[in-house]
């Protein structure tokens, strides 16, 4: 079975625009996970997107926003982007949204 | 509020011997835990899990002991090669809370395994 995908890897933008982010989960898996990951606040929960819908949402500010097709695609966008959006933005998929996450090899964002 | 903590930020081993990576908890409704690995520039990956109602699990050289009164789990690799030279991340949810897809991360140690 294929891995997480996602696209694309690197990526650096200008202060005040947006960015969209995408992850193809594993064949059969129906949730979605995101996180964002920093050197100063590790790894941490953006929000959960299971049969197109949003699930569970962390402690983000509106301008993180996702969504989720019918293929159990993901993507996340980001507007108005700030220096500190600067990360890597790791997506996973698992079966369901119990039990393990599998993780993509994320996206490296660079806001300047 | 740091609900997962890993207080050991580096932990350095000879190869062939035990690796022991530690990690706290102070939500008591966690139900489910993991570890997983990452190198740099690549997503962590699953290494094993444990759930709350048992107290060890047990995947070849890797072992978590779970330790609910405590609120402490570990991970024993055995024997430790370089290769698992890496940063461990030790992981909890509460999905009995409807928490669904939602994992609480430790800040992760880093293991150094010396040939």
């Amino acid at each position: 079975k294929a891995g997480v995908t996602q696209t694309p890897r690197y990526l650096i933008k200008t202060r005040g625009q947006q960015v969209t982010l995408s992850c193809s989960p594993i064949s059969g898996h129906r949730s979605v996970s995101w996180y964002q990951q920093t050197p100063g606040q590790g790894l941490q929960f953006l929000f959960e997107y299971f049969s197109e819908t949003q699930r569970n949402k962390g402690n983000f500010p509106g301008r993180f926003s996702g969504r989720q097709f019918s293929n159990s695609r993901s993507e996340m966008n980001v507007s108005t982007l700030e220096l500190g959006d600067s990360a890597l933005y790791l997506c996973a998929s698992s079966l369901a949204g119990q039990g393990e996450q599998y993780f993509g090899p994320g996206t490296r964002l660079t806001v300047t | 509020d740091q609900q997962v903590k890993q207080n050991s930020p580096s932990l350095s081993v000879q190869e062939g011997r035990i690796s022991i990576l530690n990690c706290d908890y102070t939500n008591s409704m966690f139900d489910y835990f993991l570890w997983y690995k990452k190198y740099p520039a690549e997503g962590p990956t699953f290494l094993i899990s444990i759930s709350s109602i048992k107290d060890k699990n047990e995947d070849g050289r890797f072992t978590v002991f779970l330790n609910k009164s405590a609120k402490h789990l570990s991970l024993h690799i055995v024997p430790s090669q370089p290769g698992d030279s890496a940063v461990y991340f030790c992981a909890a949810s509460d999905h009995g809370s409807g928490n669904t897809g939602k994992l609480i991360f430790g800040q992760g140690t880093t293991l150094q395994v010396k040939p």
